[in-house]
């Protein structure tokens, strides 16, 4: 079957670095989402990896590493409008997002 | 419009009647999709089409239709609801599904409920 396993809920400090785990088990890949998702509101699309390795865009990063299936997100210089939940999805080989039940990141002053 | 637009923003109904959501996106995106979202639990998918005149079931499609009449449009209909049917609903669209990264873009939702 078809498997999303993060952390429920964590928590943070404003300015410090946290790193979001995923793991998955999918039928086929085709890349990996992150999504921010704020209370009451739509998920966004942060990152996308296909290939092994490290994508930076700005204070986040999404790592992927396709043989343990994992992935990892890295939120730098943390600021409190970055408690949200933070969806992992993996693409299966139909091309369709599984997702997990996301990690609700809570950021304390 | 700009993105995705649904409507109702919420609703509230009683069991048993038969309910429309709707869903337009104006970037003319082949894909759409229809996700319910649950405390706990991840997005789940009910309905999605590829392309427009085409419709396919998702992971929990039971008690749930769609219709894919133009690009545009991709309405949820729920024939006669249940209580178990109360949830957040949203839609989204992808500019295609096969290759490239198929980034979806979400609708604010709609948040039903089912008494």
């Amino acid at each position: 079957g078809q498997n999303i396993d993060q952390p429920t809920e964590m928590t943070a400090t404003e300015g410090a670095i946290v790193q979001i785990n995923c793991t998955y088990q999918t039928s086929g890949f085709n890349g990996l989402f992150w999504y921010q998702q704020h209370a009451g509101e739509a998920p966004t699309f942060l990152s996308y990896n296909v290939l092994d390795g490290l994508e930076e865009k700005g204070r986040f990063s999404s790592f992927l590493s396709r043989s343990k299936g994992y992935s990892y997100l890295l939120l730098k210089e943390l600021q409190m409008k970055d408690s949200a939940s933070y969806l992992c999805a993996p693409l299966d080989s139909n091309y369709q997002l599984i997702w997990g039940a996301g990690t609700k990141l809570i950021i304390k002053p | 419009i700009a993105g995705i637009t649904q409507a109702p923003t919420s609703q509230i109904l009683a069991a048993g009647r038969r309910m429309t959501l709707r869903c337009t996106q104006d970037m003319r995106h082949n894909a759409m999709y229809w996700y319910r979202q649950d405390l706990g639990l991840g997005l789940r998918l009910i309905h999605y089409s590829n392309t427009a005149g085409t419709t396919g079931k998702g992971e929990v499609p039971d008690g749930y239709s769609v219709s894919r009449a133009n690009t545009d449009d991709f309405p949820l209909t729920l024939a006669s609801a249940v209580p178990s049917q109360t949830s957040v609903y949203f839609c989204a669209s992808s500019e295609g599904t096969s290759g490239g990264r198929g980034e979806q873009f979400f609708g604010p939702g709609t948040r039903l409920t089912v008494l």
